[in-house]
């Protein structure tokens, strides 16, 4: 699915550097929080989640930090790869985590 | 495993045509749903289903019904498209609860509805 659209944030790093994607969420009462990533023509991938319980959590090249004072979520990537170019959503979700709200998404460019 | 498959990947509609957007899954997860996508914007929940029978409105219902009588099949219906429904839909599945998150999502169906 097409899912660069005309004003997507763009952020360009170069190949082996780290990235961070940061993502602000709507609502304070929210306490599920979700990372996708999404390739040109291709549906998203789930890539790292955190409960609200929970400041940071790790994974494959990955962490993800919640600031919950300011609603503020951040996705970073470490020594990041050609193969990391796509669009990166994050998603809330409250209660139930049976309703997912998505960010309009931030397009992560490397550079070899 | 196949995961998560949709037909029909492109479809082209006029406007009061009424369709079906076809979704399965072989994972045997409980949660499926559907979103669609807008260029420049997230996705955004039509549907969702947390086990074979039940169903329940997402954020944008209007305009679509769904139905989930097998743990496997999730179909989305247009009753009567409209310009506005034009977009890229996306089926996903997920276990239920806590682990509702890691959806595994189709390819995506580009619908256009003139």
């Amino acid at each position: 699915g097409e899912s660069v659209g005309l004003h997507l944030p763009t952020l360009s790093v170069q190949e082996g550097d780290n990235s961070i994607i940061n993502c602000a969420y709507s609502n304070s009462a929210s306490d599920y929080f979700i990372w996708y990533k999404q390739e040109s023509g291709k549906g998203p991938q789930f890539i790292i989640d955190i409960r609200s319980n929970m400041d940071k959590r790790q994974g494959q090249r990955v962490t993800v930090l919640l600031n919950k004072t300011v609603k503020h979520l951040s996705l970073q990537i470490a020594a990041t790869q050609p193969g990391d170019s796509a669009v990166y959503f994050c998603a809330e979700s409250l209660n139930n985590f049976n309703k997912f709200y998505f960010g309009s998404g931030t397009k992560l460019n490397v550079k070899p | 495993n196949a995961g998560v498959t949709q037909t029909p990947k492109f479809q082209v509609l006029k406007t009061g045509q009424s369709m079906t957007l076809q979704c399965a899954q072989d994972m045997n997860h409980e949660y499926m749903s559907w979103y669609r996508q807008d260029p420049g914007m997230g996705l955004r929940l039509i549907h969702y289903s947390v086990g074979a029978g039940i169903t329940d409105q997402g954020e944008v219902p209007n305009g679509y019904n769904v139905s989930r009588s097998t743990t496997e099949d999730f179909p989305l219906r247009l009753l009567s498209a409209a310009p506005s429904q034009t977009s890229v839909y996306f089926c996903a599945s997920s276990y239920s609860g806590t682990g509702a998150g890691e959806q595994y999502f189709g390819p995506g169906t580009r619908l256009t509805v003139t």
